[in-house]
């Protein structure tokens, strides 16, 4: 498996609560840490949630993350429009062959209705 | 301020090789692994490789083991990536990211700009 399972896009009205799912394996989510980016067109990736739920500083509340057994989940609440752009998960992935591989999700795009 | 600038994009020829670098500032930079991940235009990120501080370990992703090298100088706080026998499917965004030294799991808490690299005939 080389990418992570995501939606490519989900959509909310401001003030509403989104959910963007990350669908993993035993060999990946299952067994590390999931960490959570969100991307600007235009823009490097930066670090919006880390160790399945921990918020790096500066990043609201708004913004949580998840874990279950091999899937992960991002919350966001109260949407606003800045936060429309595209969200990656990742994982490292102990691989069946070859040494350990990191795995990003194929990236969901938020649109704010 | 912690900052990571890439540079050493460019237009390459298929088959031909290139060197990208990253010049970082602002932290201890042989106390952290370091990774590239790149993007190709319009698409996700990709993983392509990481390096621990010392630089004896090293992963790489799939697509490009065997053709691509990573390498840095904890003297001269640089990490790089010697790209060998370029495809077309190479082109993308090259970011350099630095894996954060405060996390339980590996995370990339500082990205660099990117360099471009286009692979064309």
């Amino acid at each position: 498996q080389s990418v992570l399972g995501q939606p490519p896009s989900v959509s909310g009205a401001p003030g509403q609560r989104v959910t963007i799912s990350c669908s993993g394996s035993r060999s990946n989510i299952g067994n590390y840490f999931v960490s959570w980016y969100q991307q600007f067109p235009g823009r490097a990736p930066k670090l919006l949630i880390y160790d399945n739920n921990q918020r790096p500083s500066g990043i609201p509340d708004r913004f949580s993350g998840s874990k279950s057994g091999t899937s992960a989940t991002l919350v966001i609440t109260g949407l606003r429009t800045g936060d429309e752009a595209d969200y990656y998960c990742g994982a490292w992935d102990n691989g069946l062959t070859g040494g350990p591989k990191w795995l990003f999700g194929g990236g969901t795009k938020l649109t704010v209705l | 301020q912690v900052q990571l600038v890439e540079s050493g994009g460019g237009l390459v020829k298929p088959g031909g090789s290139l060197r990208l670098s990253c010049e970082t500032s602002g932290f201890a930079f042989s106390g952290h692994y370091m990774s590239w991940i790149r993007q190709a235009p319009g698409r996700g990120l990709e993983w392509i490789s990481y390096i621990s501080g010392s630089g004896d370990t090293k992963y790489y992703g799939e697509s490009v083991e065997g053709r691509f090298t990573v390498s840095r100088d904890n003297t001269q706080n640089s990490l790089f990536l010697q790209m060998n026998s370029l495809r077309a499917e190479d082109t993308a965004l090259y970011y350099c990211a630095r894996v954060s030294d405060y996390a339980s799991g590996d995370v990339f808490d500082v990205w660099g700009q990117g360099t471009l690299v286009t692979v064309a005939s």
